[in-house]
C-alpha cells in the first residue's frame, strides 16, 4: 500500500464525453504528479503540484486536459471532449520523503470508445 | 533531449537463472536514477534511487549499479514472483519530474 487512493480504477467513456479522475494521498505530501502510461510505454509526465500550487506542465497536456490541487491535499485531474487517443492508465504520484522518490497510487484506467 | 533507453525490451529466465537489465541514459545533470517494479494492472513500485557512479543499492535478490552513463539492475537466482516489468528513471536538475524508459518484460519460468 502505497498511501495514495485513486478513484475511479476503471472507466469506459464515448468520445467527447468529459472525464475526471481523482487522487487522494491518506497523508499529506507537498508534492503530487500526474503521469499517464499507455501500453508498453513507460510513464509520461503530465503535471506536478507542490502544495496547491502547479509548477510543471508537460506540453502532453493539451488545453483539453486540466489539473486542481484545491487545497493542496487530494487532486483531480479533468479531460474535456475524450479522444480515443485519451485511452490510458493515468497515474497519480507522491514524493513521500521530499527526495524525488515517487509512490505511485493504483491507477485509473481509461478507454474511449 | 533527455533519454532513457532500457534493454532488452523483454527477458525470459529460467528460475535460478541470473541476469541483469541494462538502462542506459542521456540527461544533464543528473540528480537521480530510479528502478521501479509494475505489475499489470498496477502502478510503479519503487525499488532504489541511485545518485552517483559507483553506488550501488541491494534489495533481496536485487542489486542496482550506476555509471556515468548507465545502469544495472542485477537478478540473482530469480524467482517466478520477479516476473514484472522493470521501469528504470531519471531526474534531472532543475525539475522533479522522472523521465521513464518502457521498461524490461521479465518472466521467469519455474
Amino acid at each position: 500500500d502505497t498511501g495514495v487512493s485513486q478513484d475511479p480504477r476503471h472507466k469506459i467513456t464515448k468520445r467527447g464525453q468529459n472525464v475526471t479522475f481523482r487522487c487522494d494521498p491518506i497523508s499529506e505530501h507537498n508534492r503530487l504528479y500526474w503521469y499517464r502510461q499507455t501500453l508498453g510505454q513507460g510513464p509520461e509526465f503530465l503535471t506536478y503540484f507542490q502544495n496547491e500550487a502547479q509548477l510543471e506542465k508537460s506540453r502532453l497536456l493539451s488545453d483539453r486536459f486540466s489539473a486542481e490541487r484545491p487545497k493542496g491535499s487530494f487532486s483531480t485531474l479533468e479531460i474535456q471532449r475524450t479522444e480515443q487517443g485519451d485511452s490510458a492508465m493515468y497515474l497519480c504520484a507522491v514524493d513521500r520523503v521530499g527526495t524525488g522518490e515517487l509512490f505511485f497510487g493504483e491507477g485509473s484506467r481509461l478507454t474511449v470508445l | 533531449e533527455d533519454q532513457v533507453t532500457q534493454s532488452p525490451e523483454a527477458l525470459r529466465l529460467q528460475e535460478g537463472e541470473s541476469s541483469s537489465l541494462n538502462c542506459s541514459y542521456t540527461v544533464s545533470g543528473l540528480r537521480g536514477l530510479f528502478w521501479y517494479r509494475q505489475d499489470p494492472g498496477k502502478g510503479p513500485e519503487f525499488l532504489f534511487t541511485l545518485y552517483s557512479a559507483g553506488e550501488e543499492k541491494e534489495k533481496e535478490r536485487l542489486k542496482a549499479t550506476l555509471t556515468k552513463k548507465e545502469s544495472f539492475l542485477h537478478i540473482t537466482a530469480p524467482k517466478p514472483e520477479d516476473s514484472a516489468t522493470y521501469l528504470c528513471a531519471v531526474r534531472m536538475a532543475g525539475s522533479y519530474q522522472l523521465t521513464f524508459g518502457k521498461g524490461t518484460k521479465l518472466s521467469v519460468i519455474p
